[in-house]
């Protein structure tokens, strides 16, 4: 089955500051990768997400690439502030199916 | 509210107890699925429905865990026979097919087996 791993498991940056968060997976027929922000006590929310026929995405402040030869996927965060404080986790899955989760990053962003 | 909702939000248990928790998807979705999360961890896949057909389990889920989704729309998941290890945080999410990927997640319930 898919693996998916995540690294770093804490991030602590300075508000303004870039955050890069990153993960690979196993199985090269994944095709669809989220990344979902959990605050603490709430439920996962969906922030960005990529198909595996696009190799970058943006929205606003947030970014998402793929490396689909390499199987590595990236978050990144720019300008970051107090509010991008939570658990980011990313997921990978083959389109309409189930989700593998990455184990999570807790970003924090002091003031 | 139009999201997923998920009842009760808290449940205490003694081990050995039966336990069922509800999952409303949001309203047109067909599809369903059940990921349990411990702390520090991310959320697990359990189980996945379209409409009202099972159509994946994890090789992980006990035979005490079971699932159904009788008329499309809403689901429930019990456990039967509770034990410490089950405690977690239980979440359901649900999408569209057809409609992308995107699965929205319920607040989840907190199990906790005594």
């Amino acid at each position: 089955g898919e693996n998916v791993e995540q690294h770093p498991s804490t991030l602590s940056v300075q508000e303004g500051d870039s955050a890069v968060i990153k993960c690979t997976y196993s199985d090269s027929a994944s095709n669809y990768f989220p990344w979902y922000k959990q605050e603490l006590g709430k439920r996962p929310q969906l922030i960005i997400d990529i198909r595996s026929n696009v190799g970058e995405k943006k929205d606003q402040r947030i970014a998402v690439t793929l490396n689909k030869t390499a199987k590595h996927f990236s978050l990144h965060i720019t300008e970051t502030q107090p509010e991008d404080s939570a658990v980011y986790f990313c997921a990978a899955s083959k389109g309409y199916s189930t989700l593998t989760f990455g184990k999570g990053t807790m970003l924090l962003v002091s003031p | 509210d139009t999201g997923v909702s998920q009842n009760p939000r808290h449940k205490i248990t003694k081990r050995g107890q039966n336990v069922t928790f509800r999952c409303d998807p949001i309203s047109e979705h067909n599809r369903l699925y059940w990921y349990r999360q411990t702390l520090g961890q991310g959320p697990e896949f359990l189980t996945y429905f379209q409409n009202e057909a099972q159509l994946e389990k994890s090789r992980l889920l006990s035979d005490r865990f079971s699932a159904e989704r009788p008329k499309g729309s809403f689901s429930t998941l019990e456990i039967q026979r509770t034990e410490q290890g089950d405690s977690a945080m239980y979440l359901c999410a649900s999408s569209l097919a057809g409609g992308g990927d995107e699965q929205f997640f319920g607040p989840g319930t907190r199990l906790t087996v005594l």
